[in-house]
């Protein structure tokens, strides 16, 4: 079965700083989607960004950036230059052959002004 | 434009109400979902409808329903539910069913 892990429940920075949110994953399929979905206070669920399996390149988005390691099965998102709307929890998730979401269970960011 | 539109905001209900959920996105996309979200928790997919068809119900109990009206609109009708289903209910919509999904900004129910 694929799973997603997020290992880390929370984490706090300050405003301006870099901060890297970690997510593996478990996999046999070669071709695959992962995304970064962002959810604030508010509730509602963003997509922050997605990375397509066969390209090595690592999708950006603004300050959004991620390191993917296929071989590794790692996907995790860096924020650069960190605001206080930033403040969310992220979940990673991996679209699997059937094309449902598999979710990591989450990591909660706070940005301390 | 990547709406997706959800109404009530907010939803209180006893448990012999019969209620719905509604859902629109008028991006022209082709499949949608219904997902349930308890606090602290991931979502948990409950149906998919693709092209105006129901294509994955994930064994949820009859107490709800979705409808599909047409290709814009989606709705979950509720009845009989029980307090454990109390959750935030979230819509999404994506371009077909190997897309990215775009989400809207949920229905908070509470089950008394």
């Amino acid at each position: 079965a694929q799973t997603v892990t997020q290992s880390q429940p929370e984490m706090s920075v300050q405003e301006a700083e870099t901060v890297t949110l970690s997510c593996t994953y478990d996999t046999s399929e070669n071709n695959y989607y992962l995304f970064w979905y962002k959810q604030p206070p508010s509730r509602q669920m963003i997509l922050v960004i997605r990375q397509e399996a066969y390209k090595q390149q690592n999708a950006t988005e603004n300050r959004f950036s991620v390191n993917f390691q296929k071989a590794a099965k790692s996907f995790s998102l860096k924020i650069s230059d960190s605001q206080l709307g930033d403040t969310a929890m992220y979940f990673c998730a991996f679209m699997d052959s059937n094309y449902q979401l598999i979710w990591g269970a989450g990591t909660k960011l706070i940005i301390k002004p | 434009d990547t709406e997706v539109t959800q109404t009530p905001k907010h939803l209180v209900m006893g448990m012999t109400n019969k209620k719905s959920l509604k859902c629109e996105q008028h991006m022209g996309h082709r499949a949608m979902y219904w997902y349930k979200q308890k606090a602290k928790k991931p979502p948990e997919l409950m149906f998919v409808y693709s092209y105006e068809k129901l294509s994955i119900n994930e064994s949820v109990p009859s107490r709800f329903s979705p409808e599909c009206p047409n290709s814009s609109l989606l709705n979950l009708h509720l009845h009989a539910l029980q307090p454990e289903d109390s959750a935030l209910y979230l819509c999404a919509s994506s371009r077909g069913t190997g897309w990215e999904q775009y989400f809207g900004p949920g229905t908070r129910l509470t089950v008394t």
